[in-house]
This record gives structure tokens, C-alpha cells and sequence, in this order.
């Protein structure tokens, strides 16, 4: 299985300021998800980030909130836009290989 | 969209005891995973389910895809006090084509 990293694993931030979540994987891989798991709640999918290309968003989600990068096989970024407490969530990094999917440790963010 | 219906919610049992939960969609999904998410940390996959009838087991957890492929349950034997967490089931392969999850079942284990 793929080793998963993200950084920062917490953060507190104020409103209306973006933060810009990492994630890192010791193995190249094709496909890379981002998840938000809201307090108590299960996982939704946000997007799926492409490389070489722009990520595709899930229904309620959009470029303008959650920007992704995708330089490469192993390495892909989200940013939070223009915080509010509806945010406050774990944002979790995911990747695909041979029909399992992992998860990285999550980055919980909680917005004043 | 698809859903996943999980159940039960939560679960509070004695320790040496068996567990079981469950998920079922209307939909037909090519794979069953079933994850562990202790507090503070992502989920851990358990079991991969890629057949109609797959009977897989991991240690004290066994787990099943249904034969209609639409269902799947998860057994743990004999739970100890690190059993204790939320467990997920998830569908792959169905008509969105990404990663369905249910809801979760939050066990919590007396020793």
C-alpha cells in the first residue's frame, strides 16, 4: 500500500484566510482524490486531482473555493479560499492503485 | 447520487464479543472496502471485496460481498478494547464511478 502525508496535520485559522493543505505519496500514482470528513459525518469526495491537467469537482464543489494542484505522480496541494466555520472539517488526501483506495492522515482545520 | 445505507449506527458491546454490521445500496458497485478510522486519523483500509460472494477474512474480521453486489457485511470476532473506533463501508465501481461511503458504525468496546 502507498504511504500517505499531509501537512500541516491541524490548523486553526481566522475567517476569510485561504490555507493551503499538501499531500505526499512515496509512490508514483495516477489517480489522487481530495476528501472533507465534517465533524461526526462520513467522507465526501471533493475532486480528483489530475496531472497536467485542471482537477475535476464533485456536485457542490467548486475551483474558485478549493483550487488543486497536480505538478506530478506523487505530490498534490488544496487550498481552503476565503474561510468561514462552514469549513472546519479533516481534509483528507486519497489515492487509487490496483483497485484499493488509501488515505492519508487527514489535516483537521478549524476556522474562527 | 448513489448511497450506501449503513447499519447500525453505533454499537456498544463487551469485550470477547462478537460484532457485526452492514451496508446495502440500491446500486451495484465492482468492489466492497471496508475502513477503520480511530480519532485524529484517516481511514485504514481492512478488507478489499472484488467478487460476487467473496468471502474474506483478516485476522478476527471477516467480510462478504454480497451476491446481488449490492450489499456487504462486516463480522469481527471475539472484540477487544482497540476494536474501538468508527468503521466505514465503501462502493467503488458504481455509476459515479468514484468512492461511495456509508454513514459509519461507531464501536465502542466495555473491557
Amino acid at each position: 500500500s502507498a504511504v500517505i502525508s499531509q501537512k500541516p496535520s491541524r490548523d486553526i485559522c481566522q475567517r476569510g484566510t485561504s490555507l493551503t493543505i499538501q499531500c505526499q505519496v512515496d509512490s508514483q500514482v495516477t489517480m489522487m482524490f481530495w476528501y472533507r470528513q465534517q465533524p461526526g459525518q462520513s467522507l465526501t469526495l471533493i475532486a480528483t486531482a489530475n496531472q497536467g491537467s485542471e482537477a475535476t469537482y464533485e456536485s457542490g464543489f467548486v475551483i474558485d473555493k478549493f483550487p488543486i494542484s497536480r505538478p506530478n505522480l506523487t505530490f498534490s496541494t488544496l487550498t481552503v479560499s476565503n474561510m468561514s466555520p462552514e469549513d472546519s472539517s479533516i481534509y483528507l488526501c486519497s489515492v487509487e492503485g490496483e483497485g484499493e483506495q488509501f488515505f492519508g492522515p487527514g489535516t483537521r482545520l478549524t476556522v474562527l | 447520487g448513489q448511497q450506501l445505507n449503513q447499519s447500525p449506527q453505533s454499537m456498544f458491546i463487551q469485550e470477547g464479543e462478537d460484532v457485526s454490521m452492514n451496508c446495502t445500496s440500491s446500486s451495484i458497485f465492482n468492489t466492497w472496502l471496508w475502513y477503520k478510522q480511530d480519532p485524529g486519523e484517516g481511514p485504514v483500509l481492512l478488507i478489499a471485496l472484488y467478487k460476487a460472494g467473496e468471502l474474506t477474512s483478516n485476522g478476527r474480521l471477516t467480510a462478504q460481498f454480497g451476491i446481488t453486489r449490492k450489499d456487504s457485511f462486516l463480522n469481527i470476532s471475539a472484540s477487544i478494547p482497540s476494536d474501538v473506533g468508527i468503521y466505514f463501508c465503501a462502493g467503488l465501481g458504481g455509476s459515479q464511478g468514484n468512492l461511495i461511503f456509508g454513514k459509519g458504525t461507531k464501536l465502542s468496546v466495555k473491557p
